[in-house]
Parts: structure tokens; C-alpha cells; sequence
């Protein structure tokens, strides 16, 4: 099966620094990536959708200038959290699609931000 | 948008009984609907699926019913065992290419 990758898992960093996320499809290219974001024992929330070589479309709620997005390549999607609080502690996840006709969505494993 | 409507929050059955959750959507546009598996601390699992065009589809023990004229869809697990405690998300999507919608998740203990 497809398989998506996320870097780092677990990241702990102080108040005001940035942190960025790597999500990769590593065995089939992603036309689009979708970025979630779990708090403790809480469901999946969607944060943006990228495609690629486009600009990311978050959803209402999320500071655009906050989550940074890119979607440089068909492989390859990156969350950067500016500017981290720790009310930004969370877990987030990645997950790839490959083309239009396709319906399974593959998550990474995600990434554990824990902001002190 | 979509939103999807998830019950119970927690389910705790006993190794062997069945185990049934439910899922209503808002839109009737919706025409994907996946059931994921997540254990603590790790990704969602894919566990099946169904399209707005079938009604009912099983695999082994899990099984999903989907009622478009109500907007609600069930994961049914039979003879359920201690392997199977995890949490649950049911989710929708309106259409390719769009995001996976997802219920709040239900906590499903099964005791030996």
C-alpha cells in the first residue's frame, strides 16, 4: 500500500521559535496533501488542503500566516508553525492523495509539537 | 460544509458481542464515506469503506451500511475481540479531490 512519511515524529521546542514538518508520499505521487491537526482524545480538525504548485486553501479558522504551507513538489508537503505557544501543542498529520480518481486518503504517522 | 455526527463517544463491550457505531452527515452531496481505526499515539488506519452508490459492504468481521435518504452510515463489528479496543473515526468527503470530514470518534473498549 502507499506509504506517507512525516519528520519529525516528536519535536519539543520553546515559546517563540518556528518548527517546521515534513510530510512525503514515498511510493506514489501526492497531487494533493491534507494537513490535520488532534488534540488529546479529540478528532481529526482540517487545517489546510495543498496541491501542488499552488498556494494551500486553509480552513476558516487557521492563521494562514501562522501555518505556513508548501507544496513544492508532488512528494513533498511542509507544515511551518511560526511563532510557536504552547497553545500550538498538538499532534499533527499529514495525508496524501494521489490523483483525483483516487478516494483513499494515506496519513503519516504525524508529529508530536509540544511548545513550552 | 460537512459535518459528521458520531455516537456513541465510548463503547465497552465484552470479547465476542458485536459492536455498532454511527455516523450522520450534514450534506447530501457527500458520496465518500471511510471508516478509520486509531490506536494511541499512532496514524489512522484505514479499515473500509463505501461509496455513495452501494448500500452495505462487508469485510470478515466489519461491515458498513450506508442509508443516503436518512444520512447516516453504520460500522458494524461482529465477534469482536480485545485487539479491536482502539478509536474509531467515521468520515465523509463531498468530492474527489476534497478533504476528509471526520466525526468526533468513539473510544471502543472490548474486555476478555
Amino acid at each position: 500500500g502507499a506509504v506517507v512519511s512525516q519528520h519529525p515524529s516528536r519535536v519539543i521546542c520553546k515559546s517563540g521559535t518556528s518548527v517546521k514538518i515534513e510530510c512525503r508520499s514515498l511510493d506514489f505521487q501526492a497531487t494533493t496533501m491534507f494537513w490535520y491537526r488532534q488534540f488529546p482524545k479529540q478528532s481529526l480538525m482540517l487545517m489546510a488542503t495543498s496541491n501542488e504548485g499552488s498556494k494551500a486553501t486553509y480552513e476558516q479558522g487557521v492563521e494562514k500566516d501562522k501555518f505556513l504551507i508548501n507544496h513544492a513538489s508532488l512528494t513533498l508537503s511542509t507544515l511551518t508553525v511560526t511563532s510557536a505557544h504552547p497553545e500550538d501543542s498538538s499532534f499533527y498529520i499529514c495525508s496524501a492523495r494521489a490523483d483525483t480518481s483516487t478516494d483513499t486518503q494515506y496519513f503519516g504517522p504525524g508529529t508530536r509539537l509540544t511548545v513550552l | 460544509g460537512e459535518n459528521v455526527e458520531q455516537h456513541p463517544s465510548t463503547l465497552s463491550v465484552q470479547e465476542g458481542d458485536s459492536a455498532v457505531i454511527k455516523c450522520t452527515y450534514s450534506d447530501s452531496a457527500s458520496n465518500y464515506f471511510p471508516w478509520y481505526k486509531q490506536e494511541l499515539g499512532k496514524r489512522p488506519q484505514l479499515i473500509i469503506d463505501i461509496r455513495s452508490n452501494v448500500g452495505e459492504k462487508k469485510d470478515q468481521r466489519i461491515a458498513v451500511t450506508l442509508n443516503k435518504t436518512a444520512k447516516h452510515f453504520s460500522l458494524h463489528i461482529t465477534e469482536t475481540q480485545p485487539e479491536d479496543s482502539a478509536v474509531y473515526f467515521c468520515a465523509a468527503r463531498l468530492q474527489a479531490g476534497t478533504a476528509l470530514i471526520f466525526g468526533k470518534g468513539t473510544t471502543l473498549s472490548v474486555s476478555s
